[in-house]
């Protein structure tokens, strides 16, 4: 089946510094990925959709300069929290879909865990 | 109120026990419907699709009731290797999926 990685999986850091987070799908070209924060006991909430070549489309509430999202490849795509906070820690989930729309299968990445002292 | 709505539980039960778990939706033009398992510090995985004619993959059975917007899943003869979180997962009618807060279950011996 379709394998997306995401690295890297955890990552602690000071608050002020920004962190890269890198989704690749490993076996297929994927024309949109999706990136997914899970705060503890609550439901992943999708944060942004990007598309191959085309600027991210952000969810209402998710500020697109604090969180740059990167599509450059059929395989990669890229979320970089700029100056994280504690507030930014959470579980970041990416998925990754063949087509070029919502209605094709989602696969998901392993997660990266981000902890901002 | 949210749009995808379950019982978190946590759900306790003797291993070999039936446990079923429910899922109310607000969105009437939602399109499909799925149930995802969650281990912990894990990423969701697909565990089925739901359908109004109800599905079955085994020890497990979802129902769809589109006229009262309710999802279930029914989960029989439970296995220590089932304690999960069980995400109730909607497509909305943008294609976009919402998830539920998800529902704890632990089987214990």
């Amino acid at each position: 089946g379709a394998v997306v990685s995401q690295h890297p999986s955890w990552v602690i850091c000071k608050s002020g510094t920004s962190v890269k987070i890198e989704c690749r799908s490993l076996d297929f070209q994927a024309t949109t990925m999706f990136w997914y924060r899970q705060f503890p006991k609550q439901s992943l909430m999708l944060m942004a959709t990007s598309n191959e070549g085309s600027k991210a489309t952000y969810e209402q509430g998710v500020e697109k300069d604090k969180f740059l999202i990167n599509h450059a490849s059929l395989t990669l795509s890229t979320l970089t929290v700029t100056s994280a906070h504690p507030e930014d820690s959470s579980f970041y989930i990416c998925s990754a879909a063949g087509g070029t729309g919502f209605s094709d299968t989602q696969y998901f990445g392993p997660g990266t865990r981000l902890t901002v002292l | 109120r949210k749009e995808v709505e379950q019982d978190p539980g946590p759900f306790n039960v003797p291993e070999g026990a039936t446990v079923a778990f429910n899922c109310t939706y607000s969105n009437s033009a939602s399109q499909s419907f799925f149930w995802y398992r969650q281990d912990c510090r894990k990423e969701p995985k697909l565990l089925m699709s739901v359908y109004s004619s109800g599905n079955e993959d085994g020890r497990f059975t979802a129902q769809l009731n589109r006229a009262s917007q309710y999802i279930s899943l029914l989960i029989r003869d439970s296995k220590l290797s089932d304690s999960a979180t069980y995400l109730c997962v909607v497509r909305g009618n943008t294609g976009k999926l919402i998830f539920g807060q998800g529902t704890t279950l632990q089987v214990k011996p």
